[in-house]
């Protein structure tokens, strides 16, 4: 059981470059989510997907675009990638459509951009 | 005020010991309450989740949830070394609809031998 699978695990772009971060979970999960996560900053919300279909700004969306290919893939893009974006970038998914179920989390991608 | 509140720590406890692990929260409406485990490099992981107040048991790990002081805890006890990374606090705040999760920062525990 893989759970939430991310690709790639670590990347370096250079600024303007583009890239689509992918995740994918074999759960039947109806939510999913993308969060970065900075040092001290904690785990911040990107954007979500409640459900196939739909998908909604968190936190912090710009420079960030979406999309919920299907009920298992959710893809985030960075169209024209800057060096604030370099982080860690976490897809989760959970069972409800809600945020009162736990999420489940990929390993994460490492992304630097120069 | 920040909407989830942990001390970054790091809280140092000898082996063997309870590690006592506490979050607040702002939003008085906030439902569901999660602690999850940070291995350095690695991926957040899910130990406890409390809806209700009180106490809820799992193992060597409690989690202390009380509404009225907007504050919940985890405890660990017979602390391990592998107990040694960030704990995030994590809860779900508001009503209706989608009920977006707020992450705090984490603690860092350390477990001595």
């Amino acid at each position: 059981n893989a759970g939430v699978t991310q690709t790639p695990k670590f990347q370096v772009l250079k600024t303007g470059q583009s890239m689509t971060l992918q995740c994918a979970q074999d759960m039947n999960h109806n939510s999913m989510y993308w969060y970065r996560q900075d040092p001290g900053m904690g785990l911040r919300l990107i954007y979500y997907s409640a459900s196939e279909g739909t998908t909604d700004k968190g936190e912090v969306p710009n420079g960030y675009n979406v999309s919920r290919l299907n009920k298992r893939e959710f893809s985030l893009r960075l169209e024209s990638a800057a060096p604030s974006q370099t982080s860690v970038y976490f897809c989760a998914s959970s069972e409800g459509t809600g945020g009162s179920q736990p999420q489940h989390f990929g390993d994460g991608t490492r992304l630097s951009i120069l | 005020q920040k909407e989830v509140e942990q001390n970054s720590g790091p809280l140092s406890v000898p082996e063997g010991a309870i590690a006592s692990l506490n979050c607040t929260y702002s939003d008085r409406g906030s439902q569901s309450f999660f602690w999850y485990r940070q291995y350095s490099g690695k991926s957040p992981e899910l130990i406890m989740f409390i809806y209700s107040n009180g106490d809820k048991e799992d193992g060597r790990f409690t989690a202390q949830l009380n509404k009225a002081s907007q504050y919940v805890s985890l405890l660990i006890r017979d602390s391990q070394p592998s107990d040694s990374a960030t704990y995030l606090c994590a809860v779900n705040r508001g009503s209706g609809g989608y009920q977006k999760v707020t992450f705090g920062i984490g603690t860092k525990l350390q477990v001595i031998p």
